[in-house]
């Protein structure tokens, strides 16, 4: 596996409280990913980091923030959590035009809003 | 936009009958790539497909890409109880795929 971390790995936190999940990785890729998965929706892209301090928003990132201040973190913070955040968020990885053109995902995070 | 479409959502077989998820693009695909996931698990990269019908295997599974470059398929043969899971198909640019949303499949041992 590539060297991806989350964490935490499993958060329990309640309506209007701000959260922030944390991915890191020891590939000093450029490109890093925060995707939610949820049944029926397969993977939707929340914001992507194409280096520090550069990030983009995916087609799910009302309610989401990122940032990214060194190569090897990227975090995600929702601000004030819902109910429907409820969720499993994988961070990912990616080197494009390296040897093999993929991602590569973190074990996740899974996070529920009561 | 991109759109990927994914069939079926589900598909439960008994083991070691075989299975077939196909994945189809609103507009032609430089490339394709699948991944897998396994329950509880996270998505892991299978394989990249990049010519036009283009067909390669990996043991049990066969993958194929379309001669437009707009679907894709990838086939287990005889299933077997560790091929369990949710089978993504994703589009370019590797730099922000777009995923489709998968076939989680299930065996009836």
């Amino acid at each position: 596996d590539a060297g991806i971390t989350q964490s935490p790995r499993h958060k329990v936190t309640e309506t209007g409280t701000p959260v922030t999940l944390r991915c890191h990785q020891t590939e000093n890729h450029r490109y890093m990913y925060w995707y939610r998965q949820d049944p029926g929706h397969g993977l939707r892209l929340i914001h992507y980091s194409y280096g520090v301090k550069d990030t983009d928003k995916g087609e799910v990132s009302d309610g989401y923030s990122v940032s990214r201040s060194k190569t090897e973190d990227f975090l995600l913070t929702l601000e004030s959590a819902t109910s429907s955040q409820t969720s499993v968020y994988f961070c990912a990885i990616s080197a494009p035009g390296g040897i093999t053109d993929t991602q590569y995902f973190g074990p996740g995070t899974r996070l529920t809003v009561l | 936009g991109q759109q990927v479409m994914q069939i079926p959502q589900y598909q439960h077989v008994q083991e070691g009958e075989d299975f077939t998820t196909y994945c189809n693009s609103s507009t032609t695909l430089s490339n394709i790539q699948w991944y897998k996931q396994r329950p509880g698990g996270h998505p892991v990269f299978l394989i990249q497909l990049v010519k036009s019908g283009e067909v390669k295997k990996q043991k049990r599974l066969t993958f194929q890409f379309g001669e437009a470059k707009k679907n894709s398929s990838l086939h287990i043969t005889a299933t077997q109880t560790t091929d369990v899971g949710t089978y993504f198909c994703a589009g370019p640019p590797v730099e922000k795929l777009t995923f489709g949303t998968g076939t989680r499949l299930t065996i009836i041992p």
